[in-house]
């Protein structure tokens, strides 16, 4: 597959270890967050979304922290698995702008 | 799989030449994305269409159109090709009827389009 993002950040953790994503993002009207998981030469795919009014969710094996103050989202994985190995899109809504605007992405080296 | 599907996987094509994307929708979804994913400049929202018609309009050049037809598929044209518009190109749809809401996107596996 292709590789998105020559120079996209890179985090590599140890199989089992929990991983930490971060993002920021600029729009202080964003009302609504989405983080998105690319493998290679594939489409994103959803992960999990969390709206402003919220500042915590969880699911399968990922939480999604938003922090409205400070404009910032982070993805957590926890006990990561080879199969996480991928590329991390955040991307923020606001619904008055119509269209979502997806952050640089971070790609999660597992290590075996 | 997403249930999305686009065509072609690969396309390679000269600088000043026209080509056609397709797009097929997961059944149900009457909105259909496009989006353009290039190194430089990360994942681009192009436009949406909903049940044939437009309803939000991102970074699209004019040299780039989309329709959606009758059957729900989409296709984006893109002409008088330069070497920057080489890319890869996805395709997303959702249930949503209004403009990008937070109905979930499901993307396509994408055409690289290779322009030389």
């Amino acid at each position: 597959g292709e590789s998105v993002g020559l120079h996209l950040p890179t985090l590599s953790v140890q199989e089992g270890d929990n991983s930490i994503i971060n993002c920021a993002y600029s729009n202080s009207a964003s009302d609504y967050f989405i983080w998105y998981k690319q493998e290679s030469g594939k489409g994103p795919q959803f992960i999990i979304d969390i709206r402003s009014n919220m500042d915590k969710r969880q699911g399968q094996r990922v939480t999604v922290l938003l922090n409205k103050t400070v404009k910032h989202l982070s993805l957590q994985i926890a006990a990561t698995q080879p199969g996480d190995s991928a590329v991390y899109f955040c991307a923020d809504l606001d619904t008055g702008r119509r269209a979502l605007t997806f952050g640089s992405g971070t790609r999660l080296q597992v290590q075996p | 799989d997403s249930g999305v599907t686009q065509t072609p996987k690969h396309l390679i094509t000269a600088t000043g030449q026209r080509v056609t994307l397709r797009c097929s929708p997961r059944s149900g979804d009457l909105s259909v994305y496009w989006y353009q994913q290039s190194l430089d400049q990360g994942l681009q929202f192009l436009i949406q269409y909903y049940n044939g018609e437009e309803r939000a309009k991102g970074n699209i050049l004019e040299r780039f159109s989309a329709q959606q037809f009758p059957d729900l598929h989409s296709e984006l044209n893109l002409s008088s090709l330069e070497l920057g518009d080489s890319a890869l190109y996805f395709c997303a749809s959702s249930v949503s009827s209004a403009r990008p809401s937070t109905d979930t996107q499901y993307f396509g596996p994408g055409t690289r389009l290779t322009v030389l």
